[in-house]
């Protein structure tokens, strides 16, 4: 079990830009999460799949962002036209239940410039 | 909206002091997790407490969910540098929801 991976680590990229996040759960959880964690505050909820369906979103996940799941297994999230409020760390996480509590990945810092 | 307020925000403490952190909210959560975070990574789970009025040991850290569910506290016995980062409380709850309400944190930085 090598945890929960996610790449890159760290993207800067220029406004406007379109960026692509992966995240590969632990294999034998079925659930997977999107954070968003901007500093001094704690991670805030994006979304949320049960194997391959996507099965809750945050408001805060506007038309920009899009996330897939396609064979259940890993992720990608991606933001379209970033813009300078998008600088954030993205956390994902897995867990096979939520009173398991979550493993979360090291996360993908971006920054807009 | 669920909301967790966490006091305090920033605790300075010298080795060997004990500290309480808490984390109140007027939401009831079926389960409440706690995590630390150090720079630049993710968090990592303590806890999970689930039934309310339960206390939990991890060596020097005591964990203790409120009676009504809607609170939490984390209890640091004499404290050590290595315990410096930040420290997280998450609500589950919620019918139909999957996500976890995060305070905001406690920074705690613990001086040798």
């Amino acid at each position: 079990d090598t945890g929960v991976s996610q790449d890159p680590r760290h993207k800067i990229t220029k406004r406007g830009q379109n960026v692509t996040f992966r995240c590969d759960p632990i294999s034998e959880h079925n659930r997977l999460y999107w954070y968003r964690q901007t500093l001094g505050q704690g991670p805030e909820f994006l979304t949320y799949f049960q194997n391959e369906a996507q099965l809750e979103k945050s408001r805060l996940l506007s038309d920009r962002f899009s996330a897939e799941r396609p064979k259940g297994s890993f992720s990608t999230l991606e933001i379209q036209r970033t813009e300078q409020g998008d600088s954030a760390m993205y956390l994902c996480a897995s867990s096979s239940g939520t009173l398991l509590g979550y493993t979360f990945g090291s996360g993908t810092r971006l920054t807009v410039v | 909206t669920q909301l967790l307020e966490q006091s305090p925000q920033f605790l300075s403490i010298q080795e060997g002091e004990n500290l309480t952190v808490y984390c109140n909210s007027s939401s009831v959560f079926s389960s409440l997790q706690w995590y630390r975070q150090e720079p630049g990574e993710g968090p990592v789970l303590l806890v999970t407490v689930v039934t309310g009025g339960e206390v939990k040991k991890l060596k020097r850290l005591t964990f203790q969910f409120g009676d009504a569910r809607k609170d939490s506290s984390l209890h640091i016995t004499a404290a050590q540098p290595g315990d410096t980062g930040l420290y997280l409380c998450a609500g589950a709850g919620g019918a139909g929801s999957y996500q976890l309400t995060f305070g905001k944190g406690t920074k705690l930085s613990v001086i040798p």
